[in-house]
């Protein structure tokens, strides 16, 4: 079965550390792949994304992500983060192919909490 | 633009009732999708359409149903409502060519069912 797995549950960091968010999902065809991120109380927004091409990724607010085709991997990093960091991470995946209509499928979700 | 915006942002229900969450678009979006969030579980998709007139299952249909009478809108139905169903409910929306397309997300309405 398609699925997304997001190996960290919660992670607490102080400000300035740098950040890895795991991401790996189980299909090993063509898959447009998104980082989301939702601050407290409000929707989910579009962080990055990877459709072709270079597999180094920048997104908004200094994100970056790197798609490993062959560890099935998208990784989630930040060089050093800020107390206004703290949300919670999605990883979705659009699994390519006839039988698919565009759905994403998410991963569980990672809590990052930037203590000042 | 509004984008995608949901109706209403929260509601208390018994067990039992029934009620209709609309999702209405501007974007000219043909896809449109329902999920429902739980703590630890991420997204789960209920039900999605990819045009007006359509609707399909997605993870989680179970006692839930759905209408795109319209493009813009995309409703969402629970007819008797249970305490499984207390969650927050997000709908999206997607525009792109082929399967290509990211996700344009509503703010989420909160459902407590008593």
């Amino acid at each position: 079965a398609q699925s997304v797995s997001q190996h960290n549950h919660h992670v607490i960091l102080s400000e300035a550390a740098s950040l890895e968010l795991g991401c790996n999902y189980s299909y090993g065809g063509t898959v447009n792949l998104f980082w989301y991120v939702q601050y407290p109380g409000q929707h989910l927004q579009l962080l990055l994304k990877y459709f072709s091409g270079d597999p180094l990724v920048k997104g908004i607010k200094g994100f970056e992500a790197e798609f490993i085709k062959s560890k099935f991997s998208f990784n989630l990093r930040k060089p050093s983060v800020q107390w206004s960091d703290t949300a919670e991470y999605f990883c979705a995946v659009n699994y390519l192919g006839s039988s698919n209509t565009g759905k994403l499928i998410f991963g569980q979700g990672t809590t990052l909490q930037v203590k000042p | 633009n509004a984008g995608v915006t949901q109706t209403p942002k929260f509601r208390v229900l018994k067990t039992g009732q029934s009620m209709t969450l609309l999702c209405a678009q501007d974007m000219n979006h043909e896809y449109m999708y329902w999920y429902r969030q739980d703590p630890g579980m991420g997204l789960r998709l209920i039900h999605y359409s990819v045009g007006e007139g359509t609707t399909a299952k997605g993870e989680v249909p179970d006692g839930y149903n759905v209408s795109r009478l319209k493009k813009q809108n995309f409703l969402l139905g629970l007819e008797s409502a249970a305490p499984s169903q207390t969650s927050v409910y997000f709908c999206a929306s997607r525009g792109g060519t082929g399967w290509i397309g990211e996700l344009f997300f509503g703010e989420g309405s909160r459902l407590t069912v008593l």
